[in-house]
């Protein structure tokens, strides 16, 4: 079975300047999660999908970033405009649907930085 | 190869011996815990879940053990391997109707010497 699927992998850009991540879940994952992980610390999620909806998005900085998943499978995840303090590694992970443990499987994550 | 947490707790060990990495949660409420691992350059790597019913379940050379009256999760592995040697994340999962929520705890690093 694939795995969640990233691109790019890495991504060097300026401040103030846009960047897109995209993401394909395993399939049949309903649920897609995009997450920030900063150097030495766990992901912290930024926005979860259950199909093509917003479930949370609560910690989404929403004056800059934005997600969409418009067809309940692919998403992309927009930074506009990119600031310092958002290099970071932006993972993406995906669940099947319940009943079913509490484990989500993550993608290999695209490498950020912002100059 | 990219670091991944810099300043993390590091527990070292010696090829052949076990590994023991402790973890503290914070909600009652969690119905799941995971333990992931990941390395340089890579995603988190689900290792083993248990549901907050049991207390131990076994996997192949892991073992993770849950006590829910400290809210303390351990990860231990037998006879340590250098590919072992990673990042290790905690994660407690709380159910969000059709979903779930997982929040991290800090990571430990596992060096493994030979």
């Amino acid at each position: 079975e694939a795995g969640v699927a990233q691109s790019p992998r890495y991504k060097i850009i300026e401040k103030r300047q846009s960047v897109a991540f995209w993401c394909n879940p395993i399939s049949g994952h309903a649920t897609l999660y995009w997450y920030q992980q900063i150097l030495g610390q766990g992901p912290k999620l930024l926005i979860q999908f259950q199909n093509n909806g917003v479930v949370d998005d609560s910690q989404l900085p929403k004056d800059r970033f934005s997600a969409e998943r418009l067809k309940g499978v692919d998403s992309t995840l927009k930074i506009q405009p990119a600031k310092l303090e958002d290099s970071a590694v932006y993972l993406c992970a995906s669940s099947p649907p319940r009943p079913w443990g509490g484990t989500q499987y993550f993608g290999p994550g695209t490498r950020l930085l912002v100059l | 190869g990219e670091s991944v947490g810099l300043h993390l707790p590091t527990l070292s060990v010696q090829e052949g011996d076990n590994s023991i990495i402790n973890c503290a949660y914070s909600n009652s409420a969690s119905d799941y815990f995971i333990w992931y691992k990941q390395e340089s350059g890579k995603g988190p790597q689900f290792i083993i879940d248990i549901r907050s019913n049991m207390d131990k379940r076994q996997g192949q050379r892991v073992t993770v053990l849950l006590n829910k009256t400290v809210k303390h999760l351990s990860l231990q592995i037998a006879a340590t391997q250098p590919g072992d040697s990673a990042v290790y994340f905690c994660a407690e999962s709380r159910s969000t109707g059709t979903a779930s929520k997982l929040t991290f705890g800090t990571g430990t690093r596992l060096q493994v010497t030979l």
